[in-house]
């Protein structure tokens, strides 16, 4: 079954400083794979999905991931963090094609640092 | 355009009790979801639809029923509410297409004593 592992529950990061999130995920079909944030109290949104167009994803608020197949992985990065970045950021991967259902990972809650 | 809404935002329930959460959207789509959010849990599904009278059973569905009468609603309910059941529920909705998006609402926050 498709699934996706988050390590580290809770993640400090010095305002600055390169926010580094990693997922791999384990899909025995070529996955499609999605970063979603949850800011305090709120609903999740979209930051930015991959779907074999290209390997390097741009999403918005300056954050990228990058798809390597032969590590598993699609790592979300962003090269300076601000305050606003503060929030709960969640991997996903697709479990079936046709309904669009997705398989969470448990989450990374980010602390910025002033 | 309101996206997805849910309702109520919170509620407290005593053991026993019954209840329903209602969740609607605005963009005609045909896929809706429900989902339980857990402190180190992440999100996980409990029933969705893929379209408007269907519904399908998730990863934790003990303890919840849906319907889906109406395309643009989708309501959760929980006949005999248990502590376990305290938790943070969120719906979702999406197009069709093997890569779309799910939109979600903000959330009700809900407390079984």
């Amino acid at each position: 079954a498709q699934s996706v592992t988050q390590l580290g529950s809770h993640v400090s990061v010095s305002e600055g400083a390169l926010v580094l999130l990693r997922c791999n995920y384990s899909s025995s079909v070529p996955p499609y794979l999605f970063w979603y944030v949850q800011y305090p109290n709120q609903g999740l949104q979209l930051l930015l999905k991959y779907t074999s167009a290209a390997t390097l994803v741009k999403g918005i608020n300056g954050f990228e991931a990058e798809f390597k197949k032969s590590e598993t992985s699609f790592h979300l990065t962003k090269p300076s963090a601000h305050m606003s970045d503060a929030a709960e950021y969640f991997c996903a991967v697709s479990v079936i094609y046709g309904n669009n259902r997705l398989a969470f990972g448990k989450g990374n809650q980010v602390v910025v640092i002033p | 355009n309101a996206g997805v809404t849910q309702t109520p935002k919170f509620r407290v329930l005593k053991t026993g009790q019954s209840m329903t959460l209602l969740c609607a959207q605005d963009m005609n789509h045909e896929y809706m979801y429900w989902y339980r959010q857990d402190p180190g849990m992440g999100l996980r599904l409990i029933h969705y639809s893929v379209g408007e009278g269907t519904t399908a059973k998730g990863e934790v569905p003990d303890g919840y029923n849906v319907s889906r009468l109406k395309k643009q609603n989708f309501l959760l309910g929980l006949e005999s509410a248990a502590p376990s059941q305290t938790s943070v529920y969120f719906c979702a909705s999406s197009s069709t297409g093997v890569y779309n998006e799910q939109f979600f609402g903000p959330g009700t926050r809900l407390t079984v004593l």
